[in-house]
């Protein structure tokens, strides 16, 4: 079954401890990118990556790294969380550019 | 700078009815359009995709029309039905469609 497959789906930490979200996809995808949503915002994007070690910013990407070492895995890391990064998370990948993006199922990350 | 505005309320029709959702986005000038359909708690799922030179597009009980001089898109479910209720995004890309803006949603609820 083609899937984005995110990991932790549901996340509680404190401010400051390192985290990664993960994300898998299947599909032999080269875009992958990754999105915040928070409540009258809607889906902004943080970081994308046109293929493996080809990564750039995207609207909001302040306080978080990306790496692609390996096609199908994108992980987003965050050094230092602080509160103002509560928010869920969706990866999201497609074949082409402006092509359908298949997204995951989403992590929820609380930063107390 | 960018911005993306879609019906700020939440939609409420009458099974049968055809729902209307629009999308305007003002300082963009994109290359695409796409609609996506987010249910609660789950990742956007991918409806339709129309091009900037592309003045409607239909699949099934839905059609989009995209107006570059109006800087609108309008996106209409036909015949609609409960199982039809969910928000419904807006997102627009740039040439290469590595960048992607997304609207806040538009939450539509359909009535037996």
């Amino acid at each position: 079954e083609a899937q984005v497959t995110q990991n932790p789906r549901y996340l509680i930490t404190v401010t400051g401890k390192k985290l990664t979200v993960t994300c898998s996809q299947n599909m032999n995808h080269e875009y992958m990118s990754w999105y915040r949503q928070d409540p009258g915002l809607g889906l902004r994007q943080i970081y994308y990556s046109m293929n493996v070690e080809v990564t750039d910013k995207g609207d909001v990407p302040e306080g978080y790294k990306v790496s692609r070492k390996e096609k199908r895995n994108f992980p987003l890391i965050l050094e230092s969380p602080s509160p103002n990064q509560t928010s869920l998370y969706f990866c999201a990948s497609n074949q082409q550019g402006f092509g359908e993006l298949f997204f995951g199922e989403g992590s929820r990350l609380t930063v107390l | 700078s960018q911005k993306i505005e879609q019906n700020s309320e939440a939609l409420n029709i009458q099974e049968g009815k055809t729902a209307t959702l629009t999308c305007n986005y003002t300082n963009y000038s994109p290359a695409y359009l796409q609609w996506y359909r987010q249910d609660p708690g789950r990742g956007p799922v991918f409806l339709l995709l129309i091009r900037e030179n592309e003045k409607e597009k239909r699949k099934e009980r839905l059609k989009v029309t995209f107006d570059t001089t109006l800087k609108q898109s309008l996106f209409h479910i036909t015949a609609s039905q409960p199982a039809d209720s969910a928000t419904y995004l807006c997102a627009l890309l740039n040439t290469g469609g590595f960048k992607t803006i997304f609207g806040a949603g538009t939450r539509l609820f359909v009535k037996a």
